[in-house]
């Protein structure tokens, strides 16, 4: 199976910084990797897929990149309603579809 | 509008059994594969279960082989995951979640059923 790394985990930023996210894939899976957002008590709602696609929608302050191995999701300016879970998941590969393990976006 | 309700869930003991649904609505149901994902509390998301949209190709994790059984109805817009011989590990919130066509990224997700497995 695939593994996919988030990093980092955790993080504390404030409202209008940019913000990187990063995912990274044991092994090449092209530009098949897609992100989601989660808020507390809610179901992940999809962001990005093929990579860097923004899903219809969202708002345009979100953006992705990478291919291969390496991916980021990155918010340019922090909104109040942007501090979420986020997830990486690849879709190169399956069974099984693989998750990263989140990472937690906290207001400072 | 594309939306996925999941039902079913509750407290059920270790080795007992549930039968979750997933009713789908505001697109063609029988066009578009779908999956179960899962959430334990305070931890990320776990793939469950795939089925393609006729139901020839099925997938499951390694987690839940020989114990969980996913099908559809497409003639009632519904998805099914059947889970057996559960274990307290299994406890999470449900999601079904869409295929997004010929992609398989997960493009609608459902509000999640909780299943809690304890005695």
């Amino acid at each position: 199976a695939i593994r996919m790394t988030q990093s980092p985990s955790s993080f504390s930023a404030s409202t209008g910084d940019r913000v990187t996210i990063t995912c990274r894939a044991s092994q090449g899976i092209s530009s098949y990797l897609a992100w989601y957002q989660q808020k507390p008590g809610k179901a992940p709602k999809l962001l990005i897929y093929a990579a860097s696609t923004l899903q219809s929608g969202v708002p345009s302050r979100f953006s992705g990149s990478g291919s291969g191995t390496d991916f980021t999701l990155t918010i340019s300016c922090l909104q109040s309603e942007d501090f979420a879970t986020y997830y990486c998941q690849q879709y190169y590969s399956y069974p099984p579809y693989t998750f990263g393990q989140g990472t937690k976006l906290e207001i400072k | 509008e594309v939306q996925l309700v999941e039902s079913g869930g509750g407290l059920v003991q270790p080795g007992g059994s549930l039968r979750l649904s997933c009713a789908a609505s505001g697109f063609t149901f029988s066009s578009y594969s779908m999956n179960w994902v899962r959430q334990a509390p305070g931890k990320g998301l776990e793939w469950v279960s795939y089925i393609s949209s006729s139901s020839s190709t099925i997938y499951y994790a390694d987690s839940v082989k020989g114990r969980f059984t996913i099908s559809r109805d497409n003639a009632k817009n519904s998805l099914y995951l059947q889970m057996n011989s559960l274990r307290a590990e299994d406890t999470a919130v449900y999601y079904c979640a869409r295929v997004s066509g010929d992609m398989h990224y997960f493009d609608y997700w459902g509000q999640g059923t909780l299943v809690t497995v304890s005695s």
